[in-house]
């Protein structure tokens, strides 16, 4: 167990339908981050922020995709009218200013999102 | 994107050394070696990471080469709880990381 959860564990929902994950870090961490990862290809990166701001996001976050952290603690990743293709885990982080200004990343268990 | 290159899966006996190397032919001077792996279906765990020196934790041991464009990650006793995909991620600031594919290992009994 690192320190990152996320909620919810598994999700199945029809297409079209929205869907809303949580993530919350390490408590004193102060970058989030969200990857996605589709079956045999490693995490992709999604998004990031540092405290409240969203600092860069990928080309893979479409319109469909919105993440939040609004108060610089937890975060949302939400995902409107849901195709299938978006079928993946998603994979949140955290990270702070760590050994000689490197910054590992420590990751949560992942929400697996099936849309049917 | 890719600046890593690693073999696709490796095989190590129970018990032995576990070496996986990595190519980052196009590393910069101020880019950090990291290391992670993915046990299935859980989210990848930090595994060390490194600058120039050399760098050994609990978990492992991070050789890099004195030109920095190669390095290999030692597990030094490995064990079945071992296998998983190891993925090798060079980067400056730590906020996108790029996995790739990563190189699966099997520890055999």
């Amino acid at each position: 167990d690192t320190g990152v959860s996320q909620d919810p564990r598994h999700k199945i929902t029809k297409r079209g339908q929205n869907v809303t994950f949580r993530c919350d870090p390490i408590s004193e961490h102060n970058r989030l981050y969200w990857y996605r990862q589709t079956l045999g290809q490693g995490p992709e990166f999604l998004t990031y922020f540092q405290n409240e701001a969203q600092l860069e996001k990928s080309r893979l976050l479409s319109d469909r995709f919105s993440a939040e952290r609004p108060k610089g603690s937890f975060s949302t990743l939400e995902i409107q009218r849901t195709e299938q293709g978006d079928s993946a885990m998603y994979l949140c982080a955290s990270s702070s200013l760590g050994w000689a200004d490197s910054y590992e990343q420590y990751f949560g268990p992942g929400t697996r999102l099936t849309v049917t | 994107d890719a600046k890593t290159t690693q073999p696709t899966s490796m095989d190590c006996a129970e018990g032995r050394a576990a070496n996986l190397p990595c190519n980052h032919s196009t590393i910069s001077g101020n880019e950090y070696v990291y290391w992670y792996r993915q046990i299935h279906s859980q989210g990848p765990q930090y595994i060390i990471h490194g600058l120039k020196n050399n760098e050994t934790n609990e978990m492992a041991s991070l050789i890099i080469t004195e030109d920095r464009k190669s390095s290999t990650l030692i597990l030094p006793h490995a064990t079945l709880r071992d296998t998983a995909v190891y993925y090798c991620i060079v980067i400056y600031d730590g906020n996108q990381f790029y996995f790739g594919t990563g190189t699966s290992l099997t520890v055999i009994p």
